[in-house]
């Protein structure tokens, strides 16, 4: 079945980037997501990358994709106290009558002064 | 001018009761669900509706009954609920099947049963 893998845990010092790691299983994944939670809030979309793109840039934000190692990572440059938050991996495939999202354990993002 | 809202936001009750989660959505998607997130902030899906019928069923207990009077509204009704469902449920949605399913998340029901 499908499974998406995250580290739990990462601290990063402020001013630092912030790289988070994701693992995916499923190969027929079409779209790959970040998504960010913060203490008591729902789910934000930060950013999403399409299977055939290798790299996706937002500010400070870089996403980078290796389908063939099935591996996601997100950059966050110049690491600020408001990045602290849980950020989610997840992988969809649409297009199909099981089509759903599926979410990694999420990586908890802490920032150090 | 909420996209997906939840209602409500906290629900404290006892074991045994029946209660009911309501999530709508003003987005104009075809999709919606419910994620169930436990204390260790892990996420998992538990339905997903299409046009008000039901695509996916993730192994959850029968005492969880969804109902979808209409396409912007998913709600989540559990009967005899238990300690182990202590937990943050969310609803979702997005725009259809066939395209991109970025979803658009509530802020989260934080359900205890004492």
């Amino acid at each position: 079945g499908e499974d998406v893998e995250q580290s739990l845990f990462l601290s990063v010092r402020e001013g630092d980037s912030s790289v988070i790691n994701c693992t995916y299983t499923d190969s027929s994944s079409t779209y790959l997501y970040w998504y960010k939670q913060e203490p008591g809030a729902g789910l934000q979309l930060l950013t999403y990358i399409f299977s055939n793109m290798d790299m996706k840039q937002d500010q400070r934000l870089t996403v980078l994709l290796n389908k063939k190692d099935k591996h996601l990572s997100l950059r966050i440059a110049d690491t600020q106290t408001g990045d602290s938050a849980i950020y989610f991996c997840a992988e969809s495939t649409p297009g199909s009558s099981a089509s759903k999202i599926i979410f990694g354990s999420g990586t908890r993002l802490s920032i150090r002064p | 001018d909420t996209a997906v809202s939840q209602t409500p936001k906290y629900l404290v009750t006892q074991m045994g009761n029946d209660k009911s989660i309501k999530c709508e959505q003003n987005l104009g998607h075809d999709t919606m669900y419910w994620y169930k997130q436990d204390s260790k902030k892990f996420l998992k899906i538990m339905f997903s509706y299409n046009n008000k019928e039901l695509i996916i069923n993730e192994t959850v207990p029968n005492r969880f009954s969804p109902k979808s009077p209409d396409k912007a509204h998913l709600n989540l009704h559990i009967n005899s609920l238990e300690l182990g469902d202590s937990a943050v449920y969310f609803c979702a949605s997005s725009q259809d099947l066939l395209r991109r399913t970025e979803a658009f998340f509530g802020q989260g029901t934080r359900l205890t049963v004492v």
